[in-house]
């Protein structure tokens, strides 16, 4: 049982690059969410999937896109990376029920340079 | 909109010392909360969770949390810390029926031998 697992670990780009982060759960969840962790500013949300086939903003959606293509997988993608998006992402999941504890993915180290 | 201040942003403690993290949050309705913590070069793993009942909530490594519902608080504390304890603590709400998450800025905790 993997768990959610994100790809890929670290990556570099240079502005103006896109690239998309993928994240898969394998335990079922309904929900899925994408945040970024920054020093000092904790986890912010940037979008988040309450079902299959639905997403929502969080607080941070601005540069990003995202997309539920399963149950199991919702992968975010920067269109045009900004230095300012230089972060460390997570994607995490849960059953859905609104009670219940995230699981998260282990995280995407991104530098934009 | 839901939020979640920590105004503790780093905390230093000597060993077996109590601990009182704050956490605020702002939402008219029901809400479900959370403690999580990241201990260095890991995943956020939960600490405890409150949805109704009891507003008195007991978690993992003795800690525990009160929600008072007329300060909108959601402080958590530990009668006495351990070196083993210092790692970045992090208070998040949800709006009941919703699956947003959000999480606040961090509380640092560095305990001293």
């Amino acid at each position: 049982n993997a768990g959610v697992t994100q790809t890929p670990k670290f990556q570099v780009l240079k502005t103006g690059q896109s690239m998309t982060l993928q994240c898969a759960q394998d335990m079922n969840h309904n929900s899925m969410y994408w945040y970024r962790q920054d020093p000092g500013m904790g986890l912010r949300l940037i979008y988040y999937s309450a079902s299959e086939g639905t997403t929502d903003k969080g607080e941070v959606p601005n540069g990003y896109n995202v997309s539920r293509l399963n149950k199991r997988e919702f992968s975010l993608r920067l269109e045009s990376a900004a230095p300012s998006q230089t972060s460390v992402y997570f994607c995490a999941s849960r059953p859905g029920q609104f009670n219940e504890k995230l699981f998260f993915g282990s995280g995407t180290q991104l530098s934009v340079l | 909109a839901q939020s979640v201040s920590q105004h503790n942003h780093h905390v230093i403690l000597s060993e077996a010392a109590s601990l009182e993290l704050g956490c605020n949050y702002s939402y008219g309705g029901t809400v479900n909360l959370f403690w999580y913590v990241q201990y260095p070069g890991q995943h956020l793993q939960l600490l405890l969770k409150y949805f109704s009942g009891d507003p008195l909530v007991k978690g993992i490594k003795g800690f525990e949390a009160e929600f008072i519902k007329s300060k909108f608080s959601f402080n958590l504390r530990k009668p006495s810390v351990q070196w083993s304890d210092t790692a970045e603590y992090f208070c998040a709400v949800n709006a009941r029926g919703n699956e947003k998450l959000t999480f606040g800025t961090g509380t640092r905790l560095t305990i001293i031998p």
